[in-house]
């Protein structure tokens, strides 16, 4: 596709649930990231990917929060035993390298809702 | 802490007019900066970016002004159309962080 297409838009959870949201970035895009958006805030770093390596992974705010991207293209944010805390709008952008400096572009994000 | 930070959270706007949204940062070693225009259950999208070795850089009916002196920087658009109505983020790229968006309202 054109641009960042994230998968579901839109997940409701159980509380104690797992969930796995998934982003698949511009093709051929070296870096991928991960952003967490509550309510009314800007959206704050969680994860970053070159290619398959993470290499930052300092927003996670916990370990139930895991990131992968096993081939370097498609990646999946997992959420084990949710909480309601974790109710926001996760996002994910790619860039084109992994030089820094560069412009980000970002999915439509899934709106995960705990209950 | 945050590293940058919008000055006001609401701005509203007469149709025709122009907006100034402003944002400081204060991290002296940030070299580049991105301001993201975010509608209503989209995801962010890029607007215009500045490097810290230019502290002056103009789009399509958008400006961006960065002094480094002060660590702020300013979004202009000129001629505010209806469209522009969204939530308006600044971004330092070094720690991949955003501040708190402006709500930009456009009067009609």
């Amino acid at each position: 596709g054109a641009g960042v297409s994230q998968s579901p838009r839109y997940k409701v959870a159980k509380r104690g649930q797992d969930v796995a949201l998934r982003c698949d970035p511009i093709s051929g895009h070296v870096s991928l990231f991960w952003y967490q958006q509550a309510l009314g805030q800007g959206p704050e770093f969680l994860t970053y990917f070159q290619n398959e390596a993470q290499l930052d992974k300092s927003g996670l705010p916990s370990d139930r929060f895991f990131a992968e991207r096993p081939e370097g293209s498609v990646s999946t944010l997992k959420i084990q035993r949710t909480q309601q805390e974790d109710s926001a709008v996760y996002l994910c952008a790619s860039s084109f390298s992994g030089q820094g400096n560069e412009k980000l572009f970002f999915g439509s994000g899934t709106q995960l809702s705990v209950l | 802490g945050e590293s940058v930070g919008l000055h006001l959270p609401t701005l509203s706007v007469q149709e025709g007019d122009n907006s100034i949204i402003n944002c400081a940062y204060s991290n002296s070693a940030s070299d580049y900066f991105i301001w993201y225009k975010q509608e209503s259950g989209k995801g962010p999208q890029f607007i215009i970016d500045i490097r810290s070795n230019m502290d002056k850089r103009q789009g399509q009916r958008v400006t961006v002004l960065l002094n480094k002196t002060v660590k702020h920087l300013s979004l202009q658009i000129a001629a505010t159309q209806p469209g522009d109505s969204a939530v308006y983020f600044c971004a330092e790229n070094r720690k991949l962080s955003f501040g708190a968006g402006t709500t930009v309202t456009v009067r009609a």
